[in-house]
């Protein structure tokens, strides 16, 4: 059965201190992993995303990991800020591009 | 370029009645996707629309129908809503690819 799992499923840290949020997918066939982030009440907005083939991709603050042979992937943030509280949501498509959305990590920066 | 535009951002609905959502993607986008994302999960995809028609389905009852327009905007609609329908609506729009672009989505409660 094609799952995501996140951990944690919530991380509270202090303003300034860096980070990193974990997804293991068990997808097949695997096309690519999302990482999304969503604040409580509105749309998720795209991180990055990462086919196969990639092993790291930045997005400022933002970077990603994948390891596709242990199908993990890792989303680190740096000098965290407050706006960056939110819900990070790890997301793998298939090759027919059906979305298996894991159910995400809430993460609180407190000042 | 104004992006995923939902409307209305709230509204509130009886039991039994139905309700229209609508969705205007990203421009030049040609495929819609719909989400439902209950309180404190991730969101379940509900159906996708391409060239005016349903191109992919989720595990969602026959209330749930929608509609693409020629100009690709869209519609949910859902009918005789039940308690367990509130939840945030989400839209989102791509092209060929990976990318999908959400709107801030419809927050429905139905009382």
């Amino acid at each position: 059965k094609n799952q995501v799992e996140q951990s944690p499923q919530s991380l509270i840290i202090l303003e300034g201190k860096n980070c990193t949020l974990q997804c293991n997918y068990t997808v097949s066939p695997f096309s690519n992993l999302r990482w999304y982030k969503q604040d409580t009440g509105r749309g998720p907005v795209s991180l990055t995303i990462m086919t196969f083939s990639e092993n790291t991709k930045s997005n400022g603050r933002y970077t990603a990991t994948l390891d596709a042979d242990t199908k993990q992937s890792s989303l680190h943030i740096t000098a965290s800020q407050l706006s960056d509280s939110a819900s990070y949501i790890c997301v793998v498509s298939d090759s027919n591009y059906q979305l298996i959305w894991g159910a995400g990590t809430k993460l609180i920066i407190k000042p | 370029d104004a992006g995923v535009t939902q409307s209305p951002t709230h509204l509130i609905k009886t039991r039994g009645q139905q309700v229209t959502l609508r969705c205007s993607p990203k421009s030049g986008h040609d495929t819609v996707s719909w989400y439902q994302q209950a309180l404190g999960q991730g969101p379940q995809f509900i159906f996708q629309y391409y060239e005016e028609e349903e191109r992919q389905r989720g595990n969602f009852p026959d209330r749930f129908s929608g509609h693409q327009f020629p100009n690709y905007s869209s519609e949910l609609n859902v009918n005789a809503l039940l308690l367990g329908d509130s939840a945030l609506y989400l839209c989102a729009s791509s092209l060929v690819g990976p990318e999908a672009f959400f709107g801030q989505g419809t927050r429905l409660t139905v009382v």
